[in-house]
C-alpha cells in the first residue's frame, strides 16, 4: 500500500533556529514530491516540488532533499520566522496507468515561539 | 489562493440534511479536485474532475456526489449529511500537463451536528 509517514508529529523551536522536517514513502512508481505548506485555516500552497532526478532544491529559507533511493525527504528551514508556524505537508506522486495519483501524508505541525 | 475560491467558508447543518459546497476557480486549470482533510488524517480524495464531462471518484466517495456545471465550477454534495461527515474540505485545481501541482482554494468547515 502507498504511504507517505512524516515525522515528527508536531515540533517547537524559537525564532531563528533552523529545523528539519522528514518524509519517508513508499508510494510506487514514484513520479515527483512535494512539500506544501498550510497556515491555519488555509488551503496548502506549494513550497518545492521534487523529481527523481533531484537531490536538493530550495526556495528562499526552505530547502528540501530527496533520497529516492532509501524514499526520503527532508525539508530544513533555515532561521526560522514566526510565519513559519503551520502545517508542512509531504505528497507523493505516482504516475500509474490511470494517471497521476497523489498520497499525502499527515503533516508536521510546526510552531515558532519568541 | 484567490484564484481558487469556495463557499460557504463554514457551515453547520444537521444530520439527514442535504448540503452543497461550491467551488470556483479563475486559474483557466482543466482538471478539479475535492478533497476532506481529518485530523491526523492526510487529505484524502473525495472525487476529482478531468474536464466537464469527466468525472471519477476518490478513494472515499460514498455518500458525495459531483457536479462539473463548468470548467470553471465544481460542486460537492453530500446527499444526506451524517456526523462522521465533519471535515474541513478542499477544493482545487491543476493542469493536465507538468507534474500536477494542485492549487488549493482556503477550504469549507463542515459541522454536521
Amino acid at each position: 500500500k502507498n504511504q507517505v509517514e512524516q515525522s515528527p508529529q508536531s515540533l517547537i523551536i524559537l525564532e531563528g533556529k533552523n529545523c528539519t522536517l522528514q518524509c519517508n514513502y513508499t508510494v510506487s512508481p514514484f513520479s515527483n514530491l512535494r512539500w506544501y505548506k498550510q497556515d491555519t485555516g488555509r488551503g496548502p500552497v506549494s513550497l518545492t516540488i521534487m523529481t527523481f532526478s533531484e537531490n536538493t532544491k530550495s526556495n528562499g529559507r526552505y530547502t528540501a532533499t530527496l533520497d529516492a533511493d532509501t524514499k526520503q525527504s527532508s525539508l530544513h528551514i533555515t532561521a526560522s520566522q514566526l510565519s513559519d508556524s503551520a502545517s508542512y505537508i509531504c505528497v507523493v506522486n505516482a504516475l500509474t496507468g490511470g494517471g497521476n495519483k497523489l498520497t499525502f501524508g499527515t503533516g508536521t505541525q510546526l510552531k515558532v515561539e519568541l | 489562493d484567490a484564484d481558487v475560491t469556495q463557499t460557504p467558508r463554514n457551515r453547520i447543518t444537521k444530520t439527514g440534511k442535504r448540503i452543497m459546497l461550491e467551488c470556483s476557480q479563475t486559474k483557466g486549470h482543466d482538471r478539479m479536485y475535492w478533497y476532506r482533510q481529518d485530523p491526523g488524517l492526510g487529505l484524502r480524495l473525495i472525487y476529482y474532475s478531468f474536464d466537464v464531462k469527466d468525472i471519477n471518484k476518490g478513494e472515499i466517495s460514498d455518500g458525495y456526489s459531483v457536479s462539473r456545471q463548468a470548467q470553471a465550477k465544481f460542486s460537492l454534495s453530500l446527499e444526506s449529511a451524517i456526523p462522521n461527515q465533519t471535515a474541513l474540505y478542499f477544493c482545487a485545481t491543476s493542469l493536465s500537463r507538468g507534474f500536477n501541482e494542485q492549487f488549493f482554494g482556503p477550504g469549507t468547515r463542515l459541522t454536521v451536528l
